[in-house]
């Protein structure tokens, strides 16, 4: 079975600083993506990565960077938080080019003081 | 804009009864997918019908498709408490994976 797996579900954050969230996926993807998930919003997609070193904006990019330096772990960065980033942020996987299933971690409830 | 909008935005039926959730979309689509999310956790891939199917079944699921309206279904028969969940609609529209979800709809199957 896939896994993708979150580094924390539940973090609690000052506004101004720097938060990492992370995703790793242990079944060689291609792709990885960040969402972040509001009530009445639904998914909204922030960035996503189609291979290492590579990124590509999604809907909502602003005030977020991303990284991806190994194949399996995608990072998520909050340059300086606020507090309107207080969200639930899911990460994905998918295969490659034409799998289009998407494979999702746990979460990560955010919460930005 | 959004998307793969569901309706209803909520639903609530008794066990073994079945669900009927609809997701209506803007433009063209390669595939369609449908997720399950359990209350404070991931998502879940439930089924994929492509653009040029018509109908798709996985057990208790049944996916239908109209690309003339622009409208997609997901039917869970006889349901079960278990069942209890949001279920989203996810548009591909090609180009590295990329797909655009929508609200959701809240499924509260009571026992």
């Amino acid at each position: 079975d896939v896994k993708v797996t979150q580094s924390s579900r539940y973090l609690v954050k000052r506004t101004g600083e720097k938060v990492f969230l992370e995703c790793v996926q242990d079944m060689d993807h291609e792709n990885m993506f960040w969402y972040r998930q509001d009530p009445g919003l639904g998914l909204r997609l922030i960035y996503f990565s189609y291979d290492v070193k590579m990124k590509e904006k999604g809907d909502i990019p602003e005030g977020y960077s991303v990284s991806r330096e190994k194949k399996e772990r995608f990072s998520l960065i909050l340059e300086s938080a606020s507090t309107n980033q207080t969200s639930m942020y899911l990460c994905a996987s998918s295969l490659g080019r034409y799998q289009e299933t998407q494979y999702f971690g746990p979460g990560t409830r955010l919460l930005v003081l | 804009s959004q998307q793969g909008e569901e309706d209803p935005q909520a639903l609530s039926i008794q066990e073994g009864e079945n669900a009927t959730m609809n997701c209506s979309y803007k433009t063209s689509i390669n595939n369609l997918q449908w997720y399950r999310q359990n209350s404070g956790r991931g998502l879940v891939h439930l089924i994929l019908i492509r653009s040029n199917e018509r109908e798709k079944h996985s057990g208790r699921l049944r996916v239908t498709l109209d690309t003339s309206k622009k409208s997609s279904s997901l039917l869970i028969t006889a349901s079960r408490a278990a069942d209890t969940a949001s279920y989203f609609c996810a548009k591909n529209s090609g180009g590295y994976q990329k797909v655009t979800f929508g609200i959701g709809t809240k499924l509260q199957v009571i026992p």
